[in-house]
């Protein structure tokens, strides 16, 4: 177990409706990124936080938000489902700021939009 | 445009034998280059990383290769065991916030 964990695991929505994904990182990481893995294909990056503020952000639109609070844990909020926002949403938990070998993955929240 | 992509979908392999596992890269200015290991219902999970200024990196039964030449990676797994069997990926980063994932090995190990 990598120590970071995300809830819930698994999720059914509406399109259309708002979701919010939660994540808690390893102990000592300050850094959370989040990743969308749609089926049989690799994780893509969505954003990243870095002492409570957005470090980076992929090709993702804006309905797609997120937070880090003061512990460090963090959310995602998708707002308007869409059918293609079914997913594994993945976390990782870094020490550093940016990408780093030490980014540790939670198992993901499974996400499906119906 | 950035990209990284694996040769072959699914990998089947004898039980003992050696696994390798190729992924081609398009950005040649990156940095370093991880592999991930991806069971069933779980996250990614750190299997080894390489440096850009490196050719070759081992650890334990696993074996990162590096050619920047023809920008290809590959992972070497050694006497292959049935925990092994999952999807593998290669990520790759160039000083920038994320990591570009490929799309996926799915590596099979035959009893």
């Amino acid at each position: 177990e990598t120590g970071v964990t995300q809830s819930p695991t698994h999720l059914i929505k509406t399109r259309g409706q708002q979701v919010t994904l939660r994540c808690s990182s390893q102990s000592g990481h300050n850094t959370v990124s989040w990743y969308q893995q749609a089926l049989g294909q690799g994780p893509q990056f969505i954003f990243q936080y870095y002492r409570e503020e957005e470090n980076g952000r992929g090709n993702f639109p804006p309905r797609f938000s997120g937070l880090q609070f003061p512990n460090y844990s963090s959310e995602l909020n998708v707002n308007a489902l869409e059918l293609d926002d079914s997913a594994l949403y993945l976390c990782a938990s870094s020490p550093v700021e940016g990408p780093s070998p030490e980014a540790f993955f939670g198992q993901g929240t499974r996400l499906t939009v119906v | 445009g950035e990209s990284v992509g694996l040769h072959l979908p699914t990998l089947s392999v004898q039980e003992g034998d050696n696994s390798i596992i190729n992924c081609a890269y398009s950005n040649s200015a990156s940095d370093y280059f991880i592999w991930y290991k991806q069971e069933s219902g779980k996250g990614p999970q750190f299997i080894i990383d390489i440096r850009s200024n490196m050719d070759k990196r081992q650890g334990q039964r696993v074996t990162v290769l590096l050619n920047k030449t023809v920008k290809h990676l590959s992972l070497q797994i050694a006497a292959t065991q049935p925990g092994d069997s999952a999807v593998y990926f290669c990520a790759e980063n160039n000083s920038s916030y994320k990591l570009i994932f490929g799309s996926g090995t799915r590596l099979l190990v035959r009893p």
